[in-house]
């Protein structure tokens, strides 16, 4: 059972315009939501992060948006630059008390920026 | 700030043999620290969490007994591939957080091949 849900495995976007990723999740627990940046054999590298008592954070070209009734994040970049091309994970957590969990994530979008 | 590191960075091993891979948070002391797994065009799936001087807690459906987890300071995590065989072939990724809500931040990953 995905608990996060990525349904656009790739997207492709003209530089420039915005760049609009897109995550739901199923498990009403999860408080706390990440957006993190992945090249092929490299680590994730963290983007942007938002809690759950948030439904806006904003830094820079990159903006998150939760919609917690409907469980659904999304991702903005604008305007968008061909480095901005790599795989774009969602990622959810929830805090136990003793810390934050591990994170659950999605299965990924591939954003591909035209030139 | 906010550096991960990882050793190696890829590793060739023959099945049955055990391989030891390091993660080190450089600039900060992670409380927490979290091994990932992830094979080719999959999401990132949490194995473990292990926090400084505890016992690791293992995800429902990780060997415990094969992949043994060190957290011996607040910078040094350990991963052990115990008796590895070619279906432990994957991309293995650790991440560390200072606790609470911090976002977690990620090593660079090491490449597992086990022939």
């Amino acid at each position: 059972d995905q608990q996060v849900k990525q349904n656009s495995p790739s997207l492709s976007v003209q530089e420039g315009r915005i760049s609009i990723l897109n995550c739901d999740y199923t498990n009403s627990m999860f408080d706390y939501f990440l957006w993190y940046k992945k090249y092929p054999a490299e680590g994730p590298t963290f983007l942007i992060s938002i809690s759950s008592i948030k439904d806006k954070n904003e830094d820079g070209r990159f903006t998150v948006f939760l919609n917690k009734s409907a469980k659904h994040l999304s991702l903005h970049i604008v305007p968008s630059q061909p480095g901005d091309s790599a795989v774009y994970f969602c990622a959810a957590s929830r805090y136990s008390g003793g810390g934050a969990d591990g994170l659950t994530f999605g299965k990924g979008t591939h954003l591909i920026i035209q030139p | 700030g906010a550096v991960v590191s990882q050793h190696p960075s890829w590793v060739i091993c023959k099945s049955g043999t055990s391989v030891k891979i390091e993660c080190r948070s450089l600039d900060f002391q992670a409380t927490t620290m979290f091994w990932y797994r992830q094979f080719p065009k999959q999401s990132l799936m949490l194995m473990a969490t292990s926090n400084e001087g505890s016992k690791a807690t293992y995800e429902q459906g990780v060997e415990k007994d094969k992949f043994l987890i060190n957290h011996a300071s607040l910078t040094l995590s350990t991963l052990t591939v115990t008796s590895a065989h070619p279906e432990d072939s994957s991309f293995y990724i650790c991440s560390a957080s200072s606790g609470g809500y911090y976002e977690q931040y990620f090593g660079p990953g090491t490449r597992l091949t086990v022939t």
